[in-house]
């Protein structure tokens, strides 16, 4: 069965970095889209954008450009995100979905990773 | 304000059916499936429906999707109290060079 797992829970201070690992099993990592999508304390979902696992080609989301980065390790099926310069409202819950059938739409997700950014 | 838009809450008691609408427009919506997820407290969301009204293996067909112009529908219905939960409509939006769109969530309360 599909399933995502992803690293723990982190507390950083502002101005620090943080990296995220989704580690895929259950279907052929290269085959489908990696989502990243962020959930803030208490509101919604929000989509960070998403890597092509094939090319390793990144497409971020308006809002998510310059501090954000998305990378692979495809010999070990791992997805990464990577924020750099943290402040206090990247605050939030990070989850990885791997994409639909053909396209990008989240389809399985991770159990999400609560990243906590104060001083 | 997200590009979707659900209202912030719905109720229903158990047996009932309840839905839950999601607006849109012509660029995400209008031209490209609808898919919706649902997010019980303190878990990751979970796909529900996908391309308007398919249910992925495993989700009870008490759940049912429908797509009409820029607008979509989440039906449940046989309410019952596990289903007490937020839900997300999403689509892709083709402005902005293409970006993945969600609705910004409604909890569902059962009575």
């Amino acid at each position: 069965q599909v399933q995502l797992v992803q690293s723990g829970s982190e507390l950083k201070k502002p101005g620090a970095s943080v990296k995220v690992s989704c580690k895929a099993s259950g279907y052929t990592f290269t085959s489908y889209a990696m989502n990243w999508v962020r959930q803030a304390p208490g509101q919604g979902l929000e989509w960070m954008g998403w890597i092509n696992t094939n090319t390793g080609n990144p497409t971020y989301a308006q809002g998510f450009t310059g501090r954000f980065v998305f990378s692979l390790d495809t010999s070990v099926s791992t997805a990464y995100l990577q924020i750099s310069s943290l402040k206090a409202e990247d605050t939030a819950v990070y989850y990885c979905a791997r994409g639909c059938t053909g396209g990008v739409c989240p389809h399985y997700w991770g159990q999400g990773t609560l990243v906590t950014v104060s001083s | 304000q997200s590009v979707l838009t659900q209202p912030p809450s719905a109720s229903g008691t158990p047996g009932q059916r309840v839905t839950i609408s999601c607006s849109g427009s012509s660029s995400n919506i209008g031209s490209n499936y609808v898919y919706w997820y649902q997010q019980l407290p303190g878990t990751a969301p979970k796909l529900l429906i996908y391309r308007n009204n398919q249910r992925p293996s495993g989700v009870p067909d008490r759940f049912s999707g429908s797509k009409s112009g820029t607008s979509a529908s989440l039906a449940i219905s046989g309410l019952r109290s596990e289903d007490e939960a937020d839900y997300y409509c999403a689509a892709w939006d083709d402005s902005l060079s293409g970006r993945w769109v969600f609705g910004g969530g409604t909890k569902l309360t059962v009575l």
